[in-house]
């Protein structure tokens, strides 16, 4: 157990949709991070969030957003679903702001978009 | 984040040792080693970091070439819970946000 927990575990919706994907990270950690796996494209880096400030942006799509609240929990919201964003998202958080150290992934959310 | 190059799969008998190679020729001085590890259905999860010295924990050892050039993650007896995807990644020790780049890491299957 990574101490990392999100909410819910499978979400099945259809296309056109919009759903809130929910991270709790490790007690004492600071930066939140959201990544998205699919089959085909693997693990991709999408957003990072450093005590409740976003950090740094990776390939995350204009209809996706996130935040940071101030209790550090982070949310993912994703909107105008398409077939194509069916995938894994995990969240991963560290004590650091993205430095060299360790980063603590969540079990993931399964996200089936029909 | 400088480019490491990992064999698509290996296969290992249980009990045994596993070496797994990772290929980082374009490492920098500032860059750590990082090894992390997804098991099926589940994030991925730390295995061990290192920069220059060989490096050991409860989970797995990290020896590294001389020159830095490339690195082995050695399992020291695979067991079925071993059976997973591991990631070789380099990380910068220097100042700013670095992401986790996550290549297509190495499928390691172990055989009872």
């Amino acid at each position: 157990d990574s101490g990392v927990t999100q909410t819910p575990k499978h979400l099945i919706t259809a296309t056109g949709q919009r759903v809130t994907l929910r991270c709790s990270p490790r007690s004492g950690d600071l930066s939140v991070y959201w990544y998205q796996q699919s089959l085909d494209q693997g693990l991709q880096f999408l957003i990072q969030y450093y005590n409740g400030e976003e950090r740094a942006k990776g390939n995350i799509l204009e209809r996706f957003s996130a935040q940071q609240f101030p209790d550090l929990h982070s949310e993912l919201n994703l909107s105008s679903l398409e077939l194509g964003d069916s995938a894994l998202y995990f969240c991963a958080s560290s004590v650091d702001s993205g430095g060299a150290g360790r980063r603590f992934f969540g079990p993931g959310t399964r996200l089936t978009v029909l | 984040d400088a480019k490491t190059t990992q064999p698509n799969s290996m296969e290992s008998n249980e009990e045994e040792p596993v070496h797994l190679p990772c290929n980082h020729s374009t490492i920098s001085g500032t860059d750590y080693i990082h090894w992390y590890r997804q098991l099926p259905s589940q994030g991925p999860e730390y295995v061990i970091h290192g920069l220059t010295s060989n490096v050991n924990n409860r989970m797995a050892s990290l020896a590294i070439a001389e020159d830095r050039k490339s690195s082995t993650l050695i399992l020291h007896r695979a067991t079925l819970r071993d059976a997973a995807v591991y990631y070789c990644i380099l990380r910068d020790s220097g100042a700013g946000s670095y992401q986790l780049t996550f290549g297509k890491g190495t499928k390691l299957s172990v055989i009872p």
